[in-house]
């Protein structure tokens, strides 16, 4: 079956080290976005990809880094600059001819927490 | 900048009963689409429903439906018939077009508990 595989689900992190969090879909759809999610906030678009090799930021982007040398593939790097990082990840995808209903296909989540 | 309000941060509910979620919204482009979605303990995120802007009737999927009120920029979930498994989050959210594509803008999102 076609979705989103994102991983770990867990990931714990020391301060200053940088940290990658896995995102790959096989429903051939064009777009990509990631989103973090706090505790009694809703979800913040953090980097989005329309495109391959082609990402925007979005309106937390500040201490995180993408690529998408992949259509498959949006992998999301938490960096040291980040200074509040423990959150819950999202990835999700789109395509046009699916975007009018059914908005986005959410992967399951990554628990990023600092220790 | 678009921005969907929900205000109940947390609802209680019998079971079988049924339930309305609120939801009201702010944009000025005359063409949007709103969407729900549950997220249960698990995190993922489950498509609901989805409301078009220039719809011209209420959306319905099996027990769930959409009180759309498109003059009060308001799109209210009603879950009818509540069971235990819908105790989640509940997500609103709407789609706002970018220079470069679309995201999806959400609320602050409600908890409901169904009770036994």
């Amino acid at each position: 079956d076609g979705g989103i595989t994102q991983s770990p689900k867990y990931l714990f992190r020391k301060e200053g080290q940088n940290v990658t969090l896995s995102c790959e879909q096989n429903l051939n759809h064009d777009a990509m976005y990631w989103y973090r999610q706090d505790p009694g906030q809703g979800l913040r678009l953090i980097y989005y990809s329309q495109i391959v090799n082609d990402f925007q930021k979005g309106d937390i982007a500040e201490g995180y880094s993408v690529s998408r040398e992949k259509k498959e593939s949006f992998p999301l790097t938490v960096t040291s600059a980040q200074k509040n990082p423990t959150a819950f990840y999202l990835c999700a995808s789109s395509t046009p001819g699916d975007s009018k209903r059914n908005g986005y296909t959410f992967g399951s989540g990554t628990r990023l927490t600092v220790v | 900048a678009q921005k969907i309000t929900q205000t109940q941060p947390g609802m209680f509910v019998q079971e079988k009963e049924a339930v309305t979620l609120d939801c009201t919204y702010d944009t000025s482009d005359p063409s949007y689409g709103l969407f729900w979605y549950k997220q249960p303990s698990s995190g993922e995120m489950i498509f609901l429903i989805y409301q078009g802007s220039y719809d011209q009737q209420n959306a319905t999927e099996g027990r769930y439906s959409l009180n759309f009120q498109k003059a009060r920029k308001s799109a209210n979930l009603v879950i009818s018939a509540s069971q235990l498994g819908d105790s989640a989050m509940y997500f609103c959210a709407m789609r706002e077009i970018m220079e470069y594509g679309n995201k999806l803008v959400f609320g602050a999102g409600t908890i409901l508990r169904v009770k036994s």
